[in-house]
């Protein structure tokens, strides 16, 4: 069974720039989440879609959104990019409930 | 809200030598507990998880970890380390109340002397 898979897996933005990450869950994996890695905050959650709905939203500013298409297939964008926003952007799937995380490779973001 | 704390930031140890990779978690409830190893520049890797019942739990590249509910502890161990288990390990913790969200610690970098 194919993993998760993320796209593009590197991506080169400036400043004020905006940027769409997509996501491809496993087979038969109706939720997606999204989480972004820096070296000083960790790995900390996005949001969550499920039956394209979004159930869960952490605590980021509205310049990041998502949304999950009828296959399960998510994105994520984030409009006006600041240096900031560089991280690496980890996508996961599961079936539903309690149940086990799986992550894709992650897409690379770096905003000049 | 759950959090969960990794006390080592950095870990060394020699090839052939246990390990011990500790994880602490605040949380009223029982909590669902993951493991996740993180290779440079890749996504993360489940290596075990906790949901309930037995507190041992076996997971893959013969690693183990252990649930105390008293110590709010969930323990990673390995009897003997291999170079190639140089990486990030990452605690994390989920919950009903929190839907899918998981709450990550800050992780332990393991290196590998040989």
């Amino acid at each position: 069974k194919a993993g998760v898979t993320q796209t593009p897996r590197y991506l080169i933005k400036t400043r004020g720039q905006q940027v769409t990450l997509s996501c491809s869950p496993i087979s038969g994996h109706r939720s997606v989440s999204w989480y972004q890695q820096t070296p000083g905050q960790g790995l900390q959650f996005l949001f969550e879609y499920f039956s394209e709905t979004q159930r869960n939203k952490g605590n980021f500013p509205g310049r990041f959104s998502g949304r999950q298409f009828s296959n399960s297939r998510s994105e994520m964008n984030v409009s006006t990019l600041e240096l900031g926003d560089s991280a690496l952007y980890l996508c996961a799937s599961q079936k539903q409930g309690r149940d086990t995380q799986y992550f894709g490779p992650g897409t690379r973001l770096t905003v000049l | 809200a759950q959090s969960v704390t990794q006390p080592d930031i950095h870990i060394t140890v020699s090839e052939g030598a246990s390990l011990e990779l500790r994880c602490n978690y605040s949380y009223g409830a029982t909590p669902y507990l993951f493991w996740y190893v993180q290779s440079p520049g890749q996504g993360l890797q489940l290596l075990l998880k906790y949901f309930s019942g037995d507190t041992l739990v076996q997971g893959i590249k013969g690693f183990e970890a252990e649930f105390k509910r008293s110590q709010s502890s969930f323990n990673l161990r390995k009897p003997s380390v291999h170079w190639s288990d140089a990486a990030e390990y990452f605690c994390a913790v989920g919950t009903d109340n929190a839907g899918n969200m998981l709450t990550f610690g800050g992780g332990t970098r393991l290196m590998v002397k040989p």
